[in-house]
């Protein structure tokens, strides 16, 4: 019954280290999103992407880019992580269209140490 | 700008009691979706209910019910007869017609026995 999957659920790395986040689903999803969580700032939109190849870029993607090859995987890149990348990673994904069914559908996240 | 506000950082409630957790959103868009999403210790992200904007009546799930005031732009969530399962962070979204995703900042809910 997994409907979204996240590479790991924990990882430490250090800094300057190139890191990448994988996100699949499985319910042939045309949007698919990358968030990060902090606490107190809730949740905040680094990339999504409507489309394969399609990309946009969020309140915060300084620091991050992304990868849609296929529909069903997103990727978050960090080309050079920092400290204060260290952070909760969630990535979502929901149907095209607005309506009741729109609901996004997260992952289970990444909780990312920058060390 | 902030489209979702949630000015309520924390709450508490007592069990079996009902609670409101505010929301307040901001959109000169006609169509947009509002969500609400429970994020238990866990860290998953429960989907609760949602509302249209064109809905003229307000969202039912259960326990959980959506008070969507259109002209003050506001959608709160009611729970009745809290549980202490009910204990979790609660975001407010918005959806727009770009399928964009606006979330709040929280309310952590906490249900005493």
């Amino acid at each position: 019954d997994v409907k979204v999957t996240q590479s790991s659920r924990y990882l430490v790395k250090r800094t300057g280290e190139k890191v990448f986040l994988e996100c699949v689903q499985d319910m042939d999803h045309e949007n698919m999103f990358w968030y990060r969580q902090d606490p107190g700032l809730g949740l905040r939109l680094i990339y999504f992407s409507y489309d394969v190849k399609m990309k946009e870029k969020g309140d915060i993607p300084e620091g991050y880019s992304v990868s849609r090859e296929k529909k069903e995987r997103f990727s978050l890149i960090l080309e050079s992580a920092s400290t204060n990348q260290t952070s909760m990673y969630l990535c979502a994904s929901s149907p095209a269209g607005l309506g009741e069914y729109n609901e996004q559908f997260f992952g289970p996240g990444t909780r990312l140490t920058v060390l | 700008a902030q489209k979702i506000t949630q000015t309520q950082p924390g709450m508490f409630v007592q069990e079996k009691e009902a609670v409101t957790l505010d929301c307040t959103y901001d959109t000169s868009d006609p169509s947009y979706g509002l969500f609400w999403y429970k994020q238990p210790s866990s860290g998953e992200m429960i989907f609760l209910i949602y509302q249209g904007s064109y809905d003229q009546q307000n969202a039912t799930e259960g326990r959980y019910s959506l008070n969507f005031q259109k002209a003050r732009k506001s959608a709160n969530l009611v729970i009745s007869a809290s549980q202490l399962g009910d204990s979790a962070m609660y975001f407010c979204a918005m959806e727009d017609t770009g399928n964009q995703f606006y979330f709040g900042t929280g309310t952590s809910l906490t249900v005493i026995p």
